[in-house]
């Protein structure tokens, strides 16, 4: 059974700096690893998809690598900024038909 | 575009009433379609899946049902609510690998 672990759980920086989140995974037979953000009381919104084929993948500031081997993913978010403070989720597909295994999540809150 | 919509927004119900919550989605067609449970401090908990009209399957047992009445509509059902039930109720689609959600119901049990 698919296992998803977010470390840390809730993180907290000044602005500008450059930080690393971390997502770690059981079953490493996945085909690909998506990384949400959760802004208070509201739904999810996809940032990355990064499939078992790629190693890494780029929107403006952020960054996602995987590596599937050591069950590990991490989302990489440069020059924090306050508009960033959300929980950041990663889940990667579990057994049966394109359902999705979520972590618990990263608390994320950027100070100016 | 594709759009996800949910409603209501939010519901607060006593316990032993039934619930109805409404998910459609525009812009697709054939999509998957997901009900996700979030509860205060707990993670994302995968509550039904269809991948085609009347086609449900459960993930989880509990006093829930959904139904699927239309290719793009996709219902969350009680006919009778538990204190345990209040939660945020997220509705999600898929056509690929990628799911994209709605903005979410939250559901209090009172």
């Amino acid at each position: 059974k698919q296992e998803v672990t977010q470390i840390p759980a809730a993180l907290s920086v000044p602005e500008g700096e450059n930080l690393v989140l971390n997502c770690s995974f059981t079953d490493s037979a996945i085909y690909n690893l998506q990384w949400f953000r959760q802004d208070p009381g509201k739904g999810l919104t996809s940032l990355l998809l990064i499939q078992s084929s790629q190693r890494e993948q780029t929107s403006g500031r952020l960054n996602a690598s995987l590596d599937k081997s050591s069950g590990r993913s991490t989302l990489y978010i440069a020059a924090s900024q306050p508009g960033d403070s959300a929980t950041y989720l990663c889940a990667v597909p579990g057994t049966g038909f394109q359902k999705l295994v979520f972590g618990t999540g990263t608390r994320l809150l950027v100070s100016p | 575009s594709q759009t996800i919509h949910q409603w209501p927004a939010t519901l607060v119900q006593p316990v032993g009433s039934p619930l109805s919550l409404e998910c459609t989605v525009e812009g697709t067609s054939n999509p998957n379609l997901y009900w996700y449970r979030q509860a205060a401090g707990r993670g994302l908990q995968l509550l039904f899946y269809s991948v085609g009209i009347g086609q449900i399957s459960s993930e989880v047992p509990q006093n829930l049902s959904a139904s699927r009445p239309q290719d793009r509509q996709f219902i969350l059902s009680s006919k009778k609510l538990l204190l345990s039930d209040s939660g945020f109720y997220l509705c999600a689609w898929s056509r690929g690998t990628e799911q994209y959600f709605g903005p979410g119901t939250r559901l209090t049990v009172t």
